[in-house]
């Protein structure tokens, strides 16, 4: 049982270019969400995280988007890098006990 | 890195032998849990720890067991590995649970033939 469903499985952009990833989940009672990036053979690390009292939130070339009455959330990367090729997951939580992330979306800039 | 240690970093067994890997952390987090990684899947929780002693099944437990007996160590046992549990296991810490910032270990690549 899915409860976040992210999308694209794939993606490649261009340097400079905008990288768009979206998430929608079904459980109301989520109220944090995060987004976690994954180098090949590293752990996922978090990159920027919302909760639901705000409708966007940005830490540099990262943004949040989140709509709460249409229960969606999704990632921006302005000005996209080759570094900043990986795999991206948004997760969703309700509680201190549980994470829920998404199926991922693996991430090409090219240069 | 976060204070994270997970070992071992990979591991070949066979087909229903036991397994355990490590998580060892130097933060004193309160919170610690087991991830398996799966293409498609992205990171599903397997067991989770809210303190010494204290530890809950996650999503996808079938098949697996934990223990922690100190605040540093959590113990993911696969009592009779199979096929189906070769993957990728993430430790993960928090302060104050996955509803804040979680830190991840590097992973640990098992593989059941």
């Amino acid at each position: 049982q899915q409860q976040v469903k992210q999308s694209p499985q794939s993606l490649i952009v261009q340097k400079g270019g905008i990288s768009i990833i979206n998430c929608a989940y079904e459980n109301t009672a989520f109220d944090y969400f995060p987004w976690y990036q994954q180098f090949p053979g590293k752990g996922p690390a978090l990159l920027i995280a919302i909760r639901p009292d705000v409708s966007e939130k940005k830490e540099g070339r990262f943004t949040i988007s989140f709509n709460k009455s249409a229960k969606q959330f999704s990632l921006h990367i302005m000005d996209s890098q080759p570094g900043d090729s990986a795999t991206y997951f948004c997760a969703a939580s309700g509680s201190a006990r549980q994470l829920t992330f998404g199926s991922g979306t693996q991430l090409t800039v090219l240069p | 890195d976060a204070g994270i240690t997970q070992s071992p970093r990979h591991k070949v067994t066979e087909t229903g032998t036991p397994v355990t890997l490590r998580c060892h952390q130097t933060e004193n987090h309160r919170y610690m849990y087991w991830y398996r990684q799966d293409p498609g899947h992205g990171l599903r929780l397997i067991h989770y720890s809210y303190g010494v002693k204290d530890t809950d099944k996650g999503e996808v437990s079938d098949g697996y067991s934990v223990s922690r007996s100190k605040t540093e160590d959590f113990l993911l046992t696969l009592e009779s590995a199979t096929s189906s549990q070769t993957s990728v296991y993430f430790c993960a810490i928090s302060v104050q649970g996955m509803n804040t910032e979680a830190f991840f270990g590097q992973g640990t690549r098992l593989t059941v033939v």
